[in-house]
């Protein structure tokens, strides 16, 4: 079945240190990759979506890439603030479908 | 995008008794989805609310358990019914664009089940 991994493990950085986060998935060939953002008592946000035959993408101090043969998206946040702490969950979703499987999520914390 | 608002916030209920979550849109779309999302895990998506016909729900979810409703396309409610302690969850409504795939979430509705 299609297993999608983020770190469980809180990631602590310094802030304005580049954040880096990992999207590792398995059995799974996925047409696109989205990235949300998700405050504690808050629904996701969406941040970014990445398909398949691009490699990177960018918006503002944030950087996604896609790599399908490691079968991994990496989000950075580059100059990272405390206002960027938060959990980031990745969802990758198949061609021609509007739902994405949506992983546990990594908690980011941004120290001042 | 699509503003979303979820009644209620959040809730306490007893086991047996069933809830009714309200998830209200700025805008008419076309794809409503609601999702579970139990303490540290992933979203699980329960159903995709279509408007003018049945819910399509996902495996390990039920219509006896979950109905939905979808009177127009600015409005749907989820109902967990003989609730459970197992219920206990953040309960959150989205919304689809369908020119695109990002998703807009409501702010969610926390039930707690005793």
């Amino acid at each position: 079945s299609q297993k999608i991994e983020q770190n469980s493990e809180a990631l602590n950085i310094q802030e304005g240190k580049t954040a880096t986060l990992t999207c590792n998935y398995t059995n799974y060939s996925p047409a696109y990759l989205q990235w949300y953002r998700q405050d504690p008592g808050r629904g996701p946000v969406f941040l970014l979506l990445i398909r398949e035959n691009e490699k990177e993408k960018r918006k503002e101090r944030l950087k996604v890439t896609f790599d399908t043969t490691l079968k991994q998206s990496l989000f950075h946040i580059t100059a990272s603030q405390p206002a960027d702490s938060a959990t980031y969950l990745c969802a990758p979703g198949a061609g021609g479908s509007y739902i994405p499987t949506f992983g546990r999520g990594t908690s980011l914390i941004v120290h001042p | 995008s699509a503003v979303i608002s979820q009644k209620p916030s959040r809730d306490i209920c007893q086991r047996g008794t069933s809830l009714t979550i309200q998830c209200q849109v700025d805008s008419q779309v076309t794809m409503m989805f609601w999702y579970r999302q139990q303490p540290g895990q992933s979203l699980t998506l329960i159903a995709t609310a279509n408007q003018g016909s049945e819910a399509t729900y996902e495996s390990g979810f039920v219509i006896d358990k979950f109905p939905i409703s979808r009177p127009n396309l600015t409005f749907s409610t989820l109902t967990v019914s003989n609730m459970s302690p197992e219920d206990s969850s953040i309960y959150l409504c989205s919304v689809g664009t369908g020119g695109t795939y990002e998703q807009y979430f409501g702010p969610g509705t926390r039930l707690t089940v005793t």
